[in-house]
Order: structure tokens, then sequence, then C-alpha cells
């Protein structure tokens, strides 16, 4: 089945820096790539998403980039916010059977 | 966007019981619905794709019969965890797609947490 594997586990960035989270899955059927932010004790929100007829995608502070070949896909957030510390989730899934797997996660702290 | 309401969003109960939690898409209808489990400070497994008027599809390591769903609407589907033990307390979160695959976004529930005493 689709493995996705999620890096760092934890970020700290100083406020106004930039954050980059990194992620590959296993799976080269997989066309679908969200990413997700959550809160402590909400539940997850979706905050931008891919697919694999597309190498980027931007939504004002927020990019995410897809490399087909190297089967990895990146979330960057640029002039960071206190309001970004959250935990953010990569997934992946694939038509077969539309189920969505993912990452372990990245705890991103922004610093003051 | 799409609306998924779950509940109870907290529940207590002594081991050996069965626990029932709701998951409803409010305003549009799901045909398939997921479970998730989320441990403290660790990501969201799946447990189980849940079908309208079909058998739910258990991932693998997932008890089908600890875990028990049913889907018996295209708005509701219930997970019910049998014959609970403190090791199934965790968080579980129930998800559905809007729109069918085309769109793709997966809209989550509130989650519930079951503490198992």
């Amino acid at each position: 089945g689709e493995n996705v594997e999620q890096h760092p586990s934890t970020l700290s960035v100083q406020e106004g820096d930039s954050a980059v989270i990194k992620c590959t899955y296993s799976d080269s059927a997989s066309n679908y790539f969200p990413w997700y932010k959550q809160e402590l004790g909400k539940r997850p929100q979706l905050i931008i998403d891919i697919r694999s007829n597309v190498g980027e995608k931007k939504d004002q502070r927020i990019a995410v980039t897809l490399n087909k070949t190297a089967k990895h896909f990146s979330l960057h957030i640029t002039e960071t916010q206190p309001e970004d510390s959250a935990v953010y989730f990569c997934a992946a899934s694939r038509p077969r059977d539309d189920k969505i797997i993912f990452g372990k996660g990245t705890r991103l702290h922004i610093l003051p | 966007g799409a609306v998924v309401s779950q509940h109870p969003s907290w529940v207590i109960c002594k081991s050996g019981t069965s626990v029932k939690i709701e998951c409803r898409s409010l305003d549009f209808q799901a045909t398939t619905m997921f479970w998730y489990r989320q441990f403290p400070k660790q990501s969201l497994m799946l447990m189980a794709t849940s079908n309208e008027g079909s058998k739910a599809t258990y991932e693998q390591g997932v008890e089908k019969d600890k875990f028990l769903i049913n889907h018996a609407s295209l708005t509701l589907s219930t997970l019910t965890v049998t014959s609970a033990h403190p090791e199934d307390s965790s968080f579980y979160i129930c998800s559905a797609r809007s729109g069918g695959r085309a769109t793709g976004e997966l809209f989550f529930g509130e989650g519930s947490r079951l503490t198992v005493l």
C-alpha cells in the first residue's frame, strides 16, 4: 500500500521566516496530495492541495511543489506568523481505492 | 465547505462496554466515509473505509469485530467500539469526500475522544 514519509517531525522558525516541510510517497499511482493543518484539540483543515498534473501551486503565503519523478512534495510557508503554529500533515491519495494516507505530521513552532 | 459532524465529542466508559460514534455529512451525500484513529501527538491512522450499503473495508491490523462500522445511509456512518478496553482510548475522527473523486477534498468531523476506564 501507499506509504507517506514526512520530515521534519518538529520545526521551529523565527516569525517572519519561511518554513519548509517535505514528504515522500511510495505509490507512483497516487495523484492527489493534500496538506492539512491541525490545531490542538481541533479537526484537521485542508490548507492546500495539488494534483499530479501540476508541479506547483500557490495560495498567498502557502505554496506546494510536487516532483512526480522523485515522488516527493513539499509545503512552503513564507512570512510565518504566530497563528501558523500547528501540526501539519501531508497526505497522498490514489484513484484505485480513494483512500488518503497521512504522513506522521510536523509540529511547527513560530518563535516570537 | 462541506460539513461533517461527529457525535459524541467526548465519551467516557467502563471497560467491557460498547461505545457508538456517529458521523454525519450535513450538506452533502457521502457514499464513502473514512474512519481514522489518532493517538496524542501522532498521525491520523486510517482504520477503515465505510461504504454505503456494503461492508466496510478495514486496514491491515484493525480488528473488524472490535470496530464495527455501519454505513446505512448516504449521510450517516457509525463506528462501534465493542468491549472497549483502556488501550482503545484514543481520538477517533471520521471524514468524507464531497463531490466525489474529482473534488478530492476530505472534510473531517470534530472527532470523538474516547476514554475507557
